[in-house]
């Protein structure tokens, strides 16, 4: 079953202005994992936070985590047309399998010039 | 490194016909695994391996084999193609050593008539 549920579905938004994108999860996790995927292609690795940590920055991302509330938000700033794409939540849950990633059904993004 | 790779990139097959599906790596990655993207699904694990010999089944398996002979291979087999088989198919590979943050392959479209 999936793990990560993100919010929203969908985001449209204009160059320049920040994007936020958040996912919620059931079950305590060793680390949570963002990707992104571009039309048409795979998924690229974005960023990798673990449970023992709150915050982690990566040029423009930067992904927060909230053990308690079990979310993550995932920021993008001054956002670029190039960054239109899908962005997938995925967590590695404590207890399964080693290597196992639960995915999210994802974000679309849109960043309009 | 030409990281992950998957043939064909594109196949059509006809209800009942048998085909596989080739994913490799050159990574040295312990972990392989197997996904199918459908639309407002998100990815859905179909199979998966931590290492040469070792496989089992994700949430998705029914109507798909696979085998890891070679750390490198990881061929996906469909046995009997239905048109619920109609999908994007994505491999990825990880190793604990990044936290096993996930390399895609580009994908194979499958369509079944």
């Amino acid at each position: 079953s999936q793990q990560g549920e993100e919010d929203p579905q969908a985001l449209s938004i204009q160059e320049g202005e920040n994007a936020t994108m958040n996912c919620s999860y059931k079950t305590s996790i060793n680390n949570l994992q963002w990707y992104r995927q571009n039309s048409g292609r795979g998924l690229v690795h974005l960023i990798l936070i673990r449970s023992n940590e709150r915050e982690k920055h990566s040029g423009r991302l930067r992904v927060t985590l909230d053990t308690s509330k079990k979310s993550s938000s995932l920021l993008i700033t001054a956002s670029r047309a190039a960054d239109t794409a899908s962005y997938f939540c995925a967590t590695d849950r404590r207890g399964s399998t080693l290597g196992r990633l639960y995915f999210g059904r994802g974000t679309q993004l849109t960043v309009w010039p | 490194n030409a990281g992950v790779t998957q043939t064909p990139k594109f196949q059509v097959l006809k209800t009942g016909q048998s085909m596989t599906l080739q994913c490799a790596q050159d990574m040295n990655h312990e972990y392989m695994s197997w996904y199918r993207q459908d639309p407002g699904m998100g990815l859905r694990l179909i199979h998966y391996s931590v290492g040469a010999g070792i496989t089992d089944q994700g949430e998705v398996p029914n109507g798909y084999n696979v085998s890891r002979s070679t750390t490198e291979d990881f061929p996906l087999r469909l046995l009997s193609a239905a048109p619920s088989q109609t999908s994007v198919y994505f491999c990825a590979s990880s190793y604990a050593g990044r936290g096993y943050e996930q390399y895609f392959g580009p994908g194979t479209r499958l369509t079944v008539t």
